[in-house]
């Protein structure tokens, strides 16, 4: 498919154990973001990689979180030792940073519930 | 602290009315705007943008207007139509810089 692609769409984990989160981003894009919307909360950014420069993690609310991009395309957010408020969606979004613009395209989430 | 606000969680409009909905800021650093429209169990997707140095940009139902002297932008959608329920997020952002900030969203709800 030409879009960002996300999996899995939902994952329901025990407290204390490790999720993975997987992101697909558009071919050829050269930024991605990775943000996580609470119930009734805007999106919350945590995470940037834009080509090989070193990502900009300013937004992961604790150390607990860690993300990697390999070969500048595929995406891992990672959670260590989930907590309840870490329930949330996780989004990620692509975009093509020599475009002028500022759009960013949106996979359809990961939806993470820590029971 | 919340740079970008939507007071309205809700709206609810007639089919075929104008539907407005608002977003207010308070970093006067902000220079450019998007407005991104959200389907259940889908991710955003962008609708339209505006830069600072425009009051109004148009794009076919679409219309969006920036008073930055008050620090308030809004959508206008006219008319409404029902696949335009959604939930409706403004998002900001200063210069080059990528990151986008967010307001909560207002869900739409056109009735028929």
């Amino acid at each position: 498919g030409a879009g960002v692609s996300q999996s899995p769409s939902n994952k329901v984990t025990e407290k204390g154990k490790d999720v993975e989160l997987r992101c697909d981003p558009i071919s050829g894009h050269t930024a991605l973001y990775w943000y996580r919307q609470s119930l009734g909360q805007g999106l919350e950014f945590l995470i940037y990689f834009q080509g090989n420069s070193a990502p900009d993690k300013s937004g992961l609310p604790s150390d607990r979180f860690s993300a990697e991009r390999t070969g500048g395309s595929v995406s891992t957010l990672t959670i260590q030792r989930t907590q309840q408020e870490d329930s949330a969606v996780y989004l990620c979004a692509s975009s093509f940073m020599d475009s002028g613009t500022y759009e960013q395209y949106f996979g359809p989430g990961t939806r993470l519930t820590v029971t | 602290d919340q740079q970008v606000k939507q007071n309205s969680p809700s709206l609810s409009v007639q089919e075929g009315r104008i539907s407005i909905l608002n977003c207010d800021y308070t970093n006067s650093m902000f220079d450019y705007f998007l407005w991104y429209k959200k389907y259940p169990a889908e991710g955003p997707t962008f609708l339209i943008s505006i830069s600072s140095i425009k009051d109004k940009n148009e794009d076919g139902r679409f219309t969006v207007f920036l008073n930055k002297s008050a620090k308030h932008l809004s959508l206008h959608i006219v008319p409404s139509q029902p696949g335009d329920s959604a939930v409706y997020f403004c998002a900001a952002s200063v210069g080059s810089n990528y990151q986008l900030i967010w307001g909560a969203g207002t869900k739409l709800i056109i009735k028929p």
